[in-house]
Parts: structure tokens; C-alpha cells; sequence
């Protein structure tokens, strides 16, 4: 069974970078993309990125180029990094495996998710 | 980016009821259409792709039909833990898109 778990500070300063960490157990990096997802009661889910352990990473634009997703495969991890962020940035960060077939894609497994507070 | 309207955004039923929600698309987006469920302080979870596929180990009293822009999820014979709230998704475009959410509450 697939298992993700999200890891990082729970309060960010304003204009600092938000860094999390997505764990993933019992499957490889190389077997799927890999996707970050926001929720908020103001923005509802907001798809963030999503990375594979080959190839360039794919970004919501608008975040304005503030994201990075980078692959950790010795560690089994992928990362987002959110730059300049505000308390718009506030939210529930989970991480998310994306499975498919037949050309169509969805998000599975999810991790439990991690709050994110952007406060001075 | 592709825009995805819930209606209505909230619900109440009873147990046993049949209930519908719906999902409209600002373009067509074919049938690349996700449902998902979420209970508080949980994940999403995945019940339906591809707009009317089951995924594996949902109830089928869950279905889901439509194509093009509107989209429809229904739930038969509600039960105590179908109270949630369900979102729709769209995966025609990797700009990946999620309704608001409507939050089916116990009458």
C-alpha cells in the first residue's frame, strides 16, 4: 500500500520560503508523477505542481514562479519550495501520488496533509 | 484555465435518499472528469474517473455520468458515512482544476 506523508514547519514568516517534504512509502518515485495540492477556505484546492523523477517539473502558473518541486529518489522524497510567500499562502499543503490510465489521470494516494501558517 | 462550478454547494438529506450533484466545465473538457470525497480534517479521496469509471473499492450506489462541460454525481440509498463534502476535478489540461466543493449534510 501506497503511503505519502507531508514534513515541515507549521508557521512561515512573511516573505520567507515555505519547504516541504512529501515521504513516500511502499512504491517507488519512478513509478508515477508526483503532485503538491493546497486548500484554503478562501482559494478551495489549488493544484500547486507536479514532478516526475525524469523530466522538467510542471507548475501551476499562477503562482507566479515562487514554486520549485525537486526529487529526492535515494531518500524516496519529493520537496516544494514556495518563495516571497504572504498569508495568502495559508493553507492545508497535502501531497499526492497522480495515477492514470487510458490517458485519463487522477490524484491517488493522498498524504494526511500538513497546515501551513504564514505569520509574523 | 479551465473553470469547474459546483451546484449546489450545499446539500441535506437523510439517510436513504437518492442525491445529485452537479458539475459544469467553462470549456469542454470530454470526460476527463474526477469526483472526489473529503471528511473533514481528511485527504480527498478518489470515487470516480474518467467522469463515470468506479475506482476500485467504492460503493456502487456512487455514479457518475456526463461529457463535454456538464457532469453529474448521484448517490442511492445515502448512507452515515456519505456525509461529506465531494469535489469534482478536471484533468483535460495538466492546469488541473477543482470545483468548490458541496457539502452534503444529515437533514
Amino acid at each position: 500500500q501506497v503511503q505519502l506523508q507531508e514534513s515541515g514547519p507549521g508557521l512561515v514568516t512573511p516573505s520567507e520560503t515555505l519547504s516541504l517534504t512529501c515521504t513516500v512509502s511502499g512504491a517507488s518515485l519512478g513509478t508515477s508523477y508526483w503532485s503538491w495540492i493546497r486548500q484554503s477556505p478562501r482559494r478551495g484546492l489549488e493544484w500547486i505542481g507536479f514532478v516526475q523523477y525524469s523530466g522538467s517539473p510542471i507548475y501551476n502558473p499562477s503562482l507566479k514562479r515562487r514554486a520549485t518541486l525537486s526529487v529526492d529518489t535515494s531518500k524516496n522524497q519529493f520537496s516544494l519550495n514556495l518563495t516571497s510567500v504572504t498569508a495568502a499562502d495559508t493553507a492545508l499543503y497535502f501531497c499526492a501520488g497522480i495515477l492514470g490510465s487510458d490517458n485519463y489521470n487522477w490524484f491517488d494516494p493522498w498524504g494526511q496533509g500538513t497546515l501551513v501558517t504564514v505569520s509574523s | 484555465d479551465i473553470q469547474m462550478t459546483q451546484s449546489p454547494l450545499s446539500l441535506s438529506a437523510s439517510v436513504g435518499d437518492r442525491v445529485t450533484i452537479t458539475c459544469r466545465a467553462s470549456q469542454s473538457i470530454a470526460k476527463y472528469l474526477n469526483w472526489y470525497q473529503q471528511k473533514p480534517g481528511k485527504a480527498p479521496k478518489v470515487l470516480i474517473y474518467a467522469a463515470s469509471t468506479l475506482h476500485s473499492g467504492v460503493p456502487s450506489r456512487f455514479s457518475g455520468s456526463g461529457s463535454g462541460t456538464d457532469f453529474t454525481l448521484t448517490i442511492n440509498n445515502l448512507q452515515p458515512d456519505d456525509f461529506a463534502t465531494y469535489f469534482c476535478q478536471q484533468c483535460f489540461t495538466t492546469l488541473y482544476t477543482f470545483g468548490q466543493g458541496t457539502k452534503l449534510e444529515i437533514k
